[in-house]
């Protein structure tokens, strides 16, 4: 089962540009995770943001979530070559334990210097 | 420093054989989880465990075991009976299991059959 499908699959950009990830996910939510994963290493956690709230910064992210619609975005500003990596989302099946937490495909980011 | 440990990195077997994947934390954490990551995919997930001496299927559970003897380890057993094991594993761990959190990722195994 697939919760989350992250769009676009790939994406390049120049450094200092804006990167946008979008999620959609199809069942009602506690809370959404983005995820970051560099080639051949594990995922680090980048935020979560609960189903209550509409907007979370943390540094050079910007995570928005919109229940209504079923869909959360995460925009990197200003990137650096250093954040090219693979980008999930992630949430738990309402209701579910942590146990339950279903990642999309992800996006593949390109930053190039 | 805390964090996950994976090991090995890199494992190759050959058709037939089971071999176990290590997973230690030392976070404290009472939950702890294996994925499984296909090329191109998203991370899909074999087992779980809440608390020592307990654990649940997740999705791909079949061709695969673990225990959970101590906390702070949680080994997965690839059997034979996986017929498609070549992959990347991820292990994870979070406080509880509640549905809130974080999971934090240990490195990651790749395992491929010849």
């Amino acid at each position: 089962s697939q919760q989350g499908e992250e769009d676009p699959q790939a994406l390049s950009i120049q450094e200092g540009e804006n990167a946008t990830m979008n999620c959609s996910y199809k069942t009602s939510i506690n809370n959404l995770q983005w995820y970051r994963q560099n080639s051949g290493r594990g995922l680090v956690h980048l935020i979560l943001i609960r189903s209550n709230e509409r907007e979370k910064h943390s540094g050079r992210l910007r995570v928005t979530l919109d229940t209504s619609k079923k869909s959360s975005s995460l925009l990197i500003t200003a990137s650096r070559a250093a954040d090219t990596a693979s980008y999930f989302c992630a949430s738990p099946l309402y209701g579910g334990s942590q146990g339950n937490l279903i990642f999309g495909k992800g996006t593949k980011l390109s930053v190039k210097p | 420093d805390g964090g996950i440990t994976q090991s090995p990195k890199y494992l190759f077997r050959k058709e037939g054989q089971n071999v176990t994947l290590s997973c230690e934390q030392n976070l404290n954490h009472d939950a702890m989880y294996w994925y499984r990551q296909d090329p191109g995919q998203g991370l899909r997930l074999i087992y779980y465990s809440q608390i020592v001496n307990d654990f649940q299927k997740g999705d791909i559970a079949e061709g695969y075991s673990v225990s959970r003897e101590k906390k702070e380890s949680f080994p997965l057993t690839v059997t034979s009976a996986q017929k498609n094991p070549t992959a990347f594993y991820l292990c994870a761990s979070s406080f509880t299991a509640a549905n809130t959190g974080e999971l934090f990722f240990g490195e990651g195994s790749r395992l491929t059959v010849l």
